[in-house]
């Protein structure tokens, strides 16, 4: 049980385009999904938390209106890089907070913007 | 500021010895505490939570947390090389219901 799902796995894309990430639990229900991102040999480091049906909260520093989070139902949240640079290349990681506030993670949307 | 403080490492132990990961938090009123093991490449995986004082153990792991002092451990018995990656601790603080604070991580690596 516990399992999340990320879709997809890795994406190349232009700079200027926007990148659409979709995150799932698959066996659970989850009222809340967080967001994170990773660069190499960092910790992570959390973006926003997501909650089904109202509006996402996010960490200071990062932009709403480029990281775009929408939880339209209690098993999928879906970020959106919109107008993405070289910059925005990292390793996004979202999780699932299931039963005793445990955080489930997907596997992880490795983002390569040329 | 809140912390969770880990030692980076790198540390290293021989297979079949026991590994010993030491976590402290700043925030007196945490209740909850998680190990993740990342591999190199990969998404954090749950190990284990504790949430009460005390050892508890699951397989050749076992977590320690000592409220008092503000410490939570993870042991791993037997060793394998196969434990080789970063174990991150995490606490869910007080006043914080749902997200959860994390360490830098400890690189482990087991010596075949």
């Amino acid at each position: 049980g516990a399992v999340v799902s990320q879709h997809p796995s890795w994406v190349i894309c232009k700079s200027g385009t926007s990148v659409k990430i979709e995150c799932r639990s698959l066996d659970f229900q989850a009222t809340t999904m967080f967001w994170y991102r990773q660069f190499p040999k960092q910790s992570l480091m959390l973006m926003a938390t997501s909650n089904e049906g109202s509006k996402a909260t996010y960490e200071q520093g990062v932009e709403k209106d480029k990281f775009l989070i929408n939880h339209a139902s209690l098993t999928l949240s879906t970020l959106t890089v919109t107008s993405a640079h070289p910059e925005d290349s990292s390793f996004y990681i979202c999780s699932a907070m299931g039963q005793e506030r445990t955080q489930y993670f997907g596997p992880g949307t490795r983002l390569l913007v040329l | 500021q809140k912390e969770v403080e880990q030692n980076s490492g790198p540390l290293s132990v021989p297979e079949g010895a026991i590994a010993s990961l030491n976590c402290t938090y700043s925030d007196r009123g945490s209740q909850s505490f998680f190990w993740y093991r990342q591999y190199s490449g990969k998404s954090p995986e749950l190990i284990m939570f504790i949430y009460s004082n005390g050892d508890k153990e699951d397989g050749r792991f076992t977590a320690q947390l000592n409220k008092a002092s503000q410490y939570v451990s993870l042991l791993i018995r037997d060793s394998q090389p196969s434990d080789s990656a970063t174990y991150l601790c995490a606490v869910n603080e007080a006043g914080s219901a749902r997200q959860l604070t994390f360490g830098s991580g400890t690189q482990l690596t087991v010596l075949p």
